[in-house]
């Protein structure tokens, strides 16, 4: 079956630097999603990686290792705003996004 | 980015009645379109992909006869819940693939979600 593992929730201080991981395993590979999601909000986009390597865009990064099944979300600088849900998101063989749970991200003043 | 807008971003209805969410890309053509249902505390949950001029596919165990899907234009996506009840209450979303992005590129772009409570 299609699998995507992610921590349920993390905490961290404002200020700090944060990594989400996610591991995958789908029945192919064609890109790996990150998302945000503020309670009661939609999703919205923070990265896509389909080679492997890092990917920065402002205080945000994201990390793939295709041979190993896994990826992070490195978030730096914290600010209480990026309190959210993260979403690892796999998009499989079939171009169908595979989602996992989400990662609850806790930041203390 | 491409925006998608969802209406209406919340609802209350009562048990028995219908209620129609619509799903329209503002800046962009989307052929393809998706609704999920978020339960709380839960992931995102597919429950079926709609293509414009045709049926739409729903995900196992998503009743098609519950949840209307029409997507009559290349920019609006309609989900119908006929005949609410109390466990039809959810958090709705939708999204939608640019079409000149092309489809492999994946990204999708999300309305600001439907929240629908069944009395």
């Amino acid at each position: 079956g299609q699998n995507i593992d992610q921590p349920t929730e993390m905490t961290a201080t404002e200020g700090a630097i944060v990594q989400i991981n996610c591991t995958y395993q789908t029945s192919g590979f064609n890109g790996l999603f990150w998302y945000q999601q503020h309670a009661g909000e939609a999703p919205t986009f923070l990265s896509y990686n389909v080679l492997d390597g890092l990917e920065e865009k402002g205080r945000f990064s994201s990390f793939l290792s295709r041979s190993k099944g896994y990826s992070y979300l490195l978030l730096k600088e914290l600010q209480m705003k990026d309190s959210a849900s993260y979403l690892c998101a796999v998009l499989d063989s079939n171009y169908q996004l595979i989602w996992g749970a989400g990662t609850k991200l806790i930041i203390k003043p | 980015g491409a925006v998608v807008s969802q209406h209406p971003s919340r609802v209350i209805c009562k048990s028995g009645t219908s209620v129609k969410i619509e799903c329209r890309s503002l800046d962009f053509q989307a052929t393809t379109m998706f609704w999920y249902r978020q339960f709380p505390k839960k992931s995102l949950m597919l429950m079926a992909t709609s293509n414009e001029g045709s049926k739409a596919t729903y995900e196992q165990g998503v009743e098609k006869d519950k949840f209307l899907i029409n997507h009559a234009s290349l920019t609006l996506s309609t989900l119908t819940v006929t005949s609410a009840h109390p466990e039809d209450s959810s958090f709705y979303i939708c999204s939608a693939r640019d079409l000149m992005a092309g489809e492999n590129t994946g990204e999708l772009f999300f309305g600001e979600g439907s929240r629908l409570t069944v009395l």
